[in-house]
């Protein structure tokens, strides 16, 4: 089915790092959501966007509706070890409840 | 207060047998939705529902699968028979009346399909 462009796919961090991901669709969407995934667990919502432009933060945690309501990104600031993990970005447009689902951005530990 | 509730965790069977999963929505949420996880395809919507009534089953796979919910506080997914492509990660979720309101995640269940 169609998926939102998320990208890095994955990423190494290191403790006290910023972090950044993003999410592009060549669609228009109505609300954009960050969500996190542990291992063994369901997604939990991070952040809702609701209004293009909106910039809202979480803690440390900030995101972003783009403009063109095509985008939107997320960033982790002075990451910790729980950071780890994998985040995924959604979208949904105007009709309906359904979420479409970027393919995630796995968060791992620098060795 | 209690989340999206799912049943079984983890489950392993042979192919050919019949698999039910079950789902428990958050009190009040009006919108329920089943999801399939792989590594290859990542998350999928198969099916959601509202009010118990299927809105769109487009994500369903083969008519192997089906979904019922028989009333507002309990839904099931069903694969008969199972193959071993089946195997994956089956999340539900729910959401309130409240278009704007986010989805929230149960914690799936791992299905093997040997």
């Amino acid at each position: 089915g169609q998926q939102l462009n998320q990208s890095p796919q994955s990423m190494f961090i290191q403790e006290g790092e910023d972090v950044s991901m993003n999410c592009t669709s060549s669609s228009i969407f109505n609300t954009w959501l960050w969500y996190k995934q542990d291992p063994g667990e369901g997604p939990v919502l991070l952040i809702a966007l609701y209004k293009a432009g909106e910039l809202t933060s979480n803690g440390r945690l900030t995101a972003q509706f783009g403009i063109t309501r095509k985008d939107s990104f997320l960033n982790i600031s002075a990451s910790i070890p729980s950071d780890v993990g994998i985040y995924f970005c959604a979208g949904r447009k105007a009709a309906g409840n359904k979420l479409t689902f970027g393919g995630g951005t796995r968060v791992l530990v620098k060795p | 207060d209690a989340g999206v509730i799912q049943s079984p965790r983890h489950e392993v069977t042979e192919m050919g047998q019949e698999v039910t999963l079950r789902c428990k929505p958050i009190s009040g949420h009006d919108y329920l939705f089943w999801y399939r996880q792989t590594m290859m395809r990542g998350l999928e919507l198969l099916i959601y529902f509202n009010n118990n009534v299927p809105i769109d089953d487009s994500g369903m796979p083969e008519d192997r699968f089906s979904a019922k919910m028989p009333n507002a506080s309990f839904s099931t997914l069903k694969i008969q028979p199972s193959e071993p492509r089946d195997s994956a990660v089956y999340f539900c979720a729910s959401s309130s009346v409240n278009a704007e309101q986010p989805q929230h995640f149960g914690d799936g269940t791992r299905l093997s399909i040997l």
